[in-house]
């Protein structure tokens, strides 16, 4: 079961920033958030993940809220290739004690012209 | 360029026959895994293999078989027993590390399965 919750649809319009929320109340201490986009008919492509501290890469930013019950994910100057799937991730661990990765629905971004 | 390549982008299975889907990565990545994604939804594990000649069944494992004998490679055979095979397979490959929690899972561009 995923355990994040997401928007199941944004828009955006190209050159502005988009904000994509995320809610994952029942994260633990020691859980990290993932970002993963994913195109039609390609695989997933990963973004950006953290622990509590804001991150920044290349391509965006994660904010966490100090409780870490929800971050969201910026992307700073939206291009029409970003429009996607994004999914918002908390690890997971399988029986064996490996990880696993738990896909919800996703939010489906459209960045329009 | 290092990356995860998967083959045939698309494949057919008639009933009753069973079918592998190839994954091979050059990224020096100890762990693989197997998801399958269906219309409108989330990936779900199927397998996953930490280690060479070393795998762990996923939530849906049933119908589906692996093998890892060499660290690059990681196929993924879809039996007649998996009686509704037809999705999008998905193979991901990360760094096995103590701090699991630094290394994120990179994936390859697919398989669509269809049966005929």
């Amino acid at each position: 079961d995923a355990k994040t919750t997401q928007p199941p649809s944004m828009d955006c319009a190209e050159g502005r920033a988009a904000n994509l929320p995320c809610n994952h109340s029942t994260i633990s201490g020691n859980e990290y958030v993932y970002w993963y986009r994913q195109i039609h008919s390609q695989g997933p492509q990963y973004i950006i993940h953290g622990l509590k501290n804001n991150e920044t890469n290349e391509m965006a930013s994660l904010i966490i809220t100090e409780d870490r019950k929800s971050s969201t994910l910026i992307l700073p100057h939206a291009t029409l290739r970003d429009t996607a799937v994004y999914y918002c991730i908390v690890r997971a661990l399988t029986q064996g004690g490996s990880e696993k990765l738990v896909f919800g629905k996703g939010t489906k971004l459209t960045v329009n012209p | 360029d290092g990356g995860i390549t998967q083959s045939p982008k698309y494949l057919f299975r008639k009933e009753g026959q069973n079918v592998t889907l190839s994954c091979e990565q050059n990224l020096n990545h100890d762990a693989m895994y197997w998801y399958r994604q269906d219309p409108g939804q989330g990936l779900r594990l199927i397998y996953y293999s930490q280690i060479v000649n070393d795998f762990q069944k996923g939530d849906i494992a049933e119908g589906y078989s692996v093998s890892r004998e060499k660290k690059e490679s990681f196929p993924l055979t879809v039996t007649s027993a998996q009686k509704n095979p037809t999705a999008f397979y998905l193979c991901a490959s990360s760094i096995d590390s103590p701090d699991r929690g630094h290394q994120p899972q990179h994936f390859g561009d697919g398989t669509r399965l269809s049966i005929l």
